[in-house]
């Protein structure tokens, strides 16, 4: 049973420029979630996708989207980054009847400068 | 809007002493609470769900909807419970709402 994956490990981007965070889901889960975690907080939902649809979303601006795709994998993107957008981001996958019981990745850590 | 509050940033206890970290939530619909743990330099894995009212690893909590609280126990400490634990509401099917997280220390 292969876990979740997620890359790049770590990445630097400037203020304005765009990124684009990578998720593999762990074998036989079809639902991707993805969170930000900031210094010192837990982690704080950001959207989940569920059948390359966007299945419910958290109090992110519009500048943070997603795409699922056929095998279950997923994107983050975020736009026009911002300081305060420097965090762990962390993706996990389910089952979509056990969508609580999520397996998490061991995250992506961005710095905006 | 659902929220969960954990109190204590920090619980330092000795190996052997009872350990409880506390769990408040506020939801109006009915909820469902997980705790979920990190080990250093591990992944974030769930650790126990309230529908299922188990015990791991000499783990247990109790759903109190009186009070909104889940609490985690655990009535002896041992080295390797030595963690971050976050306290989670599952909401509207999809949704997991995460505590600010409590790390735990067990000293020898």
């Amino acid at each position: 049973e292969t876990g979740v994956t997620q890359s790049p490990t770590h990445l630097i981007k400037t203020r304005g420029q765009q990124v684009t965070l990578r998720c593999s889901s762990q074998s036989g889960h079809n639902t991707v979630s993805w969170y930000q975690q900031a210094l010192g907080q837990g982690p704080q939902f950001i959207f989940q996708y569920y059948r390359e649809e966007e299945n419910g979303r958290g109090n992110f601006p519009p500048r943070f989207s997603g795409l699922q795709f056929p095998n279950y994998s997923s994107e983050l993107n975020v736009n026009a980054l911002e300081l305060d957008d420097s965090a762990l981001y962390l993706c996990a996958s389910s089952t979509q009847g056990s969508s609580y019981e999520q397996y998490f990745g061991p995250g992506t850590r961005l710095t905006v400068t | 809007a659902q929220r969960v509050t954990q109190p204590e940033k920090l619980l330092s206890v000795f190996k052997g002493a009872p350990v409880e970290l506390k769990c408040n939530y506020s939801y109006s619909g009915s909820p469902e609470l997980f705790w979920y743990v990190q080990y250093s330099r591990q992944r974030l894995q769930l650790l126990l769900r309230h529908i299922s009212r188990e015990s791991i690893k000499g783990f247990t909590a109790d759903l109190n909807k009186g009070e909104t609280s889940f609490h985690l126990k655990k009535p002896f400490a041992q080295e390797e419970d030595s963690a971050m634990y976050y306290c989670a509401l599952g909401a509207a099917g999809n949704k997991l709402t995460f505590g600010g997280g409590t790390r735990v220390l067990v000293k020898p």
